[in-house]
């Protein structure tokens, strides 16, 4: 089955500075990586994904990058800002008929002002 | 709101007590996920519906963990006989096999704690 593998468990940047979370996985048959942001007590909420058959996807201050070959895939945050503090967790869906999704163990971002 | 709710938002049991959760979808979904989250880790997908056939579980599914979704709408899981082990938040997923069929939406989750 999938495992996913995520790094740094946490994570402290400055206010402006930028964040890079990284991510391998196991399962070559993945196909689709999105990434979420949990702030305390919260829902987890989607903020970016890629496919398999895109290199690269920016929005605004977050961008994802994606290595098929190595496995691996990273989000990168710019300009970091105080409300960007949150746990953030990487995925990686299943090819089974759910795509369910394999989650990595998370990394606390905390932005200080 | 439109989004994935559920119910309740907290529940406190004792061990061996059956416990039932709901969940409502996105109204336009037709897929639905159960995860479940401990403290620190990420979700643990538990089982996924189309419409309203369970068609995947877990195999860390214990058969104490039942889901139904019976209309294709909402969707309940019930634990029975519970064990301390159980202490997690559950967390409902909802998402379309139309348009972005990828995305999934969560719920707010149940908090569970078995006493």
């Amino acid at each position: 089955g999938e495992n996913v593998e995520q790094h740094p468990s946490t994570l402290s940047v400055q206010e402006g500075d930028s964040a890079v979370i990284k991510c391998t996985y196991s399962d070559s048959a993945s196909n689709y990586f999105p990434w979420y942001k949990q702030e305390l007590g919260k829902r987890p909420q989607l903020i970016i994904d890629i496919r398999s058959n895109v290199g690269e996807k920016k929005d605004q201050r977050i961008a994802v990058t994606l290595n098929k070959t190595a496995k691996h895939f990273s989000l990168h945050i710019t300009e970091t800002q105080p409300e960007d503090s949150a746990v953030y967790f990487c995925a990686a869906d299943t090819q089974t008929g759910a795509n369910n999704l394999f989650f990595g163990t998370g990394t606390r971002l905390t932005v200080i002002p | 709101d439109t989004g994935v709710s559920q119910d309740p938002r907290h529940k406190i049991t004792k061990r061996g007590q059956n416990v039932t959760f709901r969940c409502d979808p996105i109204s336009e979904h037709n897929r639905l996920y159960w995860y479940r989250q401990t403290l620190g880790q990420g979700p643990e997908f538990l089982t996924y519906f189309q419409n309203e056939a369970q068609l995947e579980k877990s195999r860390l599914l214990s058969d104490r963990f039942s889901a139904e979704r019976p209309k294709g709408s909402f969707s309940t899981l019930e634990i029975q006989r519970t064990e301390q082990g159980d202490s997690a938040m559950y967390l409902c997923a909802s998402s379309s096999t139309g348009r972005n069929p990828y995305e999934q939406y969560f719920g707010p989750g149940t908090r569970l704690t078995v006493t």
